[in-house]
């Protein structure tokens, strides 16, 4: 089955700073690659998504870029601000994110120092 | 609209016995999930049902039962529940198949002693 491999496991970057994280996956078939953002205490909450067909996606100071080649995608977040502090985690789904769900990487937790 | 909603929000269980965790979703999605979440693993998928009446096993389903018997619920039960199942469960749904944001409760969690 697919495997996804996340790292840094924690980043600590000072705010205005940007923040890179980065996935590697195993399945070539793989053709979705969300990316959530978890605060203490709750639920996941979808921040970005790629599709395979697309190489980045921006949405204002956060976004991704996808290399199949290399079957890797990364996580970019721009000036940094202190409620971005919390656990981020990427995804891979062979199916879209539909039919048989994701496949999560272990998660980052991304600190903002004042 | 209160999207996805999971009951209970905490539970402490012995060693072999059982519970069920109910999900609900209002959004009218075909497609849910239940993932548990330990610590360093991220999240992982137990069972999932791509709609009324249907299930399937995710990564890690030994141990587990769901049912979908309505559209908008899906159930999670531990028939004899385990120290190894202390865990936070999560469900999530989506509306349809393809590149569609799922969406997660607030999750359970769940101690077995």
């Amino acid at each position: 089955g697919e495997n996804v491999e996340q790292h840094p496991s924690t980043l600590s970057v000072q705010e205005g700073d940007s923040a890179v994280i980065k996935c590697t996956y195993s399945d070539s078939a793989s053709n979705y690659f969300p990316w959530y953002k978890q605060e203490l205490g709750k639920g996941p909450q979808l921040i970005i998504d790629i599709r395979s067909n697309v190489g980045e996606k921006k949405d204002q100071r956060i976004a991704v870029t996808l290399n199949k080649t290399a079957k890797h995608f990364s996580l970019h977040i721009t000036e940094t601000q202190p409620e971005d502090s919390a656990v981020y985690f990427c995804a891979a789904s062979k199916s879209g994110g539909g039919a048989d769900g994701l496949t999560f990487g272990k998660g980052t937790h991304l600190i903002i120092q004042p | 609209n209160a999207g996805v909603t999971q009951t209970p929000k905490f539970r402490v269980l012995k060693t072999g016995q059982s519970m069920t965790l109910l999900c609900a979703q209002d959004m009218n999605h075909e497609y849910m999930y239940w993932y548990r979440q330990d610590p360093g693993m991220g999240l992982r998928l137990i069972h999932y049902s791509v709609g009324e009446g249907t299930t399937a096993k995710g990564e890690v389903p030994d141990g587990y039962n769901v049912s979908r018997l309505k559209k908008q619920n899906f159930l999670l039960g531990l028939e004899s529940a385990a120290p190894s199942q202390t865990s936070v469960y999560f469900c999530a749904s989506t509306r349809t198949v393809g590149w569609e944001t799922q969406y997660f409760g607030p999750g359970t969690r769940l101690l077995v002693l």
